[in-house]
């Protein structure tokens, strides 16, 4: 079984300010993970994924993910807050084919940046 | 390019009535996934649709139901609605590649409130 617990339901940062988002994932088998980011009245955008190949991923927006497999984490960062970067964000794992792709998301963090 | 396309928006419904939501996948994917977004919650997996079968189903009732037409593109289909079955529905396209299914991309959903 798989699943992702999101610390924190809200998540407030100063513009400029650094952006730290956590991720914890359960799986028994090697995750895929990924982060998307959801505005108001919007789907899902696909920020970045990790797919076993390098443990620092790089997505769009400036936003990267770490893999740490002895934490089961992928918590999600940002140097510098942008106040575009207001949004809600979900973090989510999957198992690959053999768990047929769905995804697992987790609770979501709402992120609001102070100008 | 153009991306995961859905339809109707927005929709209101009535307890008891039935609902039929649409989906068309990114162009290329041949993949469709089906969630349910309540409001402040994560995506929830209702089921996904390959080659016009259902292949995985999540923890919905069988008023929840689906089909794949050979252009890849996809329909949900809710009977008996209920008052719970407010929500925001995501359609998610992939691409099924060397038999692992691809990342999931969504469209921006129908809101679906039922009164």
């Amino acid at each position: 079984a798989q699943s992702v617990t999101q610390l924190g339901s809200h998540v407030s940062v100063s513009e400029g300010a650094l952006v730290l988002l956590r991720c914890n994932y359960s799986s028994s088998v090697p995750p895929y993970l990924f982060w998307y980011v959801q505005y108001p009245n919007q789907g899902l955008q696909l920020l970045l994924k990790y797919t076993s190949a390098a443990t620092l991923v790089k997505g769009i927006n400036g936003f990267e993910a770490e893999f740490k497999k002895s934490e089961t984490s992928f918590h999600l960062t940002k140097p510098s807050a942008h106040m575009s970067d207001a949004a809600e964000y979900f973090c989510a794992v999957t198992g690959g084919y053999n768990q047929g792709g769905k995804l697992i998301f987790g609770q979501g963090t709402e992120l609001s940046v102070k100008p | 390019d153009a991306g995961v396309t859905q339809s109707p928006t927005h929709l209101i419904k009535t307890r008891g009535q039935q609902v039929t939501l649409r989906c068309s996948p990114k162009s290329g994917h041949d993949t469709v996934s089906w969630y349910q977004q309540a409001l402040g919650q994560g995506p929830q997996f209702i089921f996904q649709y390959y080659e016009e079968e259902e292949r995985q189903r999540g923890n919905f009732p069988d008023r929840f139901s689906g089909h794949q037409f050979p252009n890849y593109s996809s329909e949900l289909n809710v009977n008996a609605l209920l008052l719970g079955d407010s929500a925001l529905y995501l359609c998610a396209s992939s691409l099924v590649t060397s038999g692992r299914i691809d990342t999931q991309y969504f469209g921006p959903g129908t809101r679906l409130t039922v009164l």
